[in-house]
């Protein structure tokens, strides 16, 4: 059974750094995209970047470029996203999900809270 | 970018009636592959999105067969042959033909 699972909500402050995780399970890691989808509260769903475990190859929607980095560790199937100073405008629920052609299985999503 | 726009915004069904959603992209969808990447995702409250179909018309699997997806070029369309209750929420479209993927903005599916 492919599955996706995240890691738990997160309370920062601004400026604060962070970085959360996607461990998939059940498929060849290595051979899939996985991409990251931000949701902020009430609104609907934005593309901010994939990377290909395999080798490494990582692409950024312009709106994210520069804002935050995609990374992932293949030895233990793991993908991540990160902050280095995180703000306000940055609280929202963060999915990964896994893309060949489309995204097929999505984790449950992190929270992400910014507030002073 | 590619905009991708569904209409409606919100779309109240009663259940057992039909109800359909449109999505249009600013460009064509057409892949050099010959493929066209669009898919529809569905959101229930407080889940993740999952996804109902790929490719415009292929079924994922476990999607029931009330839903059909249709279209070409810019224009497509998902069916819910007969709404219940449990298909309340918000689907999106979403193009992986270009580089940059994208989204729709979404459509609310509720129950009259």
């Amino acid at each position: 059974e492919v599955q996706l699972v995240q890691s738990g909500a997160e309370v920062k402050k601004p400026g604060e750094s962070l970085k959360i995780s996607c461990k998939g399970s059940g498929y060849s890691f290595t051979s899939y995209w996985i991409g990251w989808v931000r949701q902020m509260p009430g609104k609907g769903l934005e593309w901010m970047g994939i990377i290909y475990p395999g080798d490494s190859d990582t692409r950024y929607s312009p709106s994210f470029q520069g804002q935050v980095t995609i990374s992932a560790d293949k030895s233990i199937s793991t993908a991540y996203l990160q902050w280095s100073s995180l703000k306000a405008s940055d609280t929202a629920m963060y999915y990964c999900a896994r893309h060949l052609d489309e995204f097929d299985y999505w984790g449950q999503g992190t929270l992400v809270t910014v507030s002073s | 970018d590619i905009v991708m726009t569904q209409t409606p915004l919100s779309s109240p069904v009663t259940l057992g009636q039909p109800a359909s959603i449109s999505c249009r992209s600013s460009q064509s969808l057409v892949h050099s592959d010959g493929n066209t990447y669009l898919s529809w995702l569905q959101q229930r409250p407080g889940q993740p999105p999952r996804l109902l179909i790929y490719k415009i018309s292929n079924r994922f699997s476990g999607v029931p067969d009330r839903f059909s997806g249709s279209g070409a070029g810019t224009d497509f369309t998902l069916k819910i042959s007969r709404v219940e209750a449990e298909d309340v929420g918000v689907y999106y479209c979403m193009q992986a033909t270009h580089p940059a993927l994208t989204f729709g903005g979404g459509t609310k599916v509720e129950i009259k």
